[in-house]
């Protein structure tokens, strides 16, 4: 098990505030990954990390900002939060288990937007 | 534009029978392809894989089947069991890339 822990699981903020969402895995893996899951788009990437302050965009990165100071931790923020912003935001870091490769994703942020 | 496609948002199955779980892609670089199941509240979590160099991939009750001239995969679930509901989510990648790009979702539900 990969151990991913994501905080907080719930959230309610209102438009206009910071968010940050905190991602922790306990297994030195080099990446990490944030998607978000709407109904209608499946999981979409936000952002990516290869390393300690190595970070990439993905196909939904506007809006959010994310930083890795430490292997262990990759937070994912939301600088002025909107309602479009409301969604279900998941963690994955990418792994080999035998032959297979492919993300262990933790529990997910429930995060609204109000 | 989405990379990756699952045209069924939702199917039902009686218990026993067979679900087949249908996805679609574009990229002709993708070359290694996942499956995810995901129940409420929950992470997605890993089902079955397949590489390109195979067509057919099996493991217990669900097999996977690959059709790159046609860029198609499909899951495949023998017998299907009330424990089988969630969404299903299919997930494609270029061994030379970073990232997994993931389908829209099948939500699967087994009629006891």
């Amino acid at each position: 098990d990969a151990g991913i822990t994501q905080s907080p699981r719930h959230k309610v903020t209102e438009t206009g505030t910071p968010v940050t969402l905190r991602c922790h895995q306990t297994e030195n893996h080099r990446y990490m990954y944030w998607y978000r899951q709407d109904p209608g788009h499946g999981l979409r990437l936000i952002h990516y990390s290869y390393g300690v302050k190595d970070t990439d965009k993905g196909e939904v990165s506007d809006g959010y900002s994310v930083s890795r100071s430490k292997t262990e931790d990759f937070l994912l923020t939301l600088e002025s939060a909107t309602s479009s912003q409301t969604s279900v935001y998941f963690c994955a870091i990418s792994e080999i288990r035998g032959s297979n490769y492919g993300y262990t994703f933790g529990s997910g942020t429930r995060l609204t937007v109000v | 534009d989405q990379q990756v496609k699952q045209n069924s948002p939702s199917l039902s199955v009686q218990e026993g029978r067979i679900s087949i779980l249908n996805c679609d892609y574009t990229n002709s670089m993708f070359d290694y392809f996942l499956w995810y199941k995901k129940y409420p509240a929950e992470g997605p979590t890993f089902l079955i894989s397949i590489s390109s160099i195979k067509d057919k991939n099996e493991d217990g009750r669900f097999t996977v089947f690959l059709n790159k001239s046609a860029k198609h995969l499909s899951l495949h679930i023998v017998p299907s069991q009330p424990g089988d509901s969630a969404v299903y989510f299919c997930a494609a990648s270029a061994r030379t890339g970073n990232q997994f790009y993931f389908g829209t979702g099948t939500s699967l539900t087994v009629i006891p």
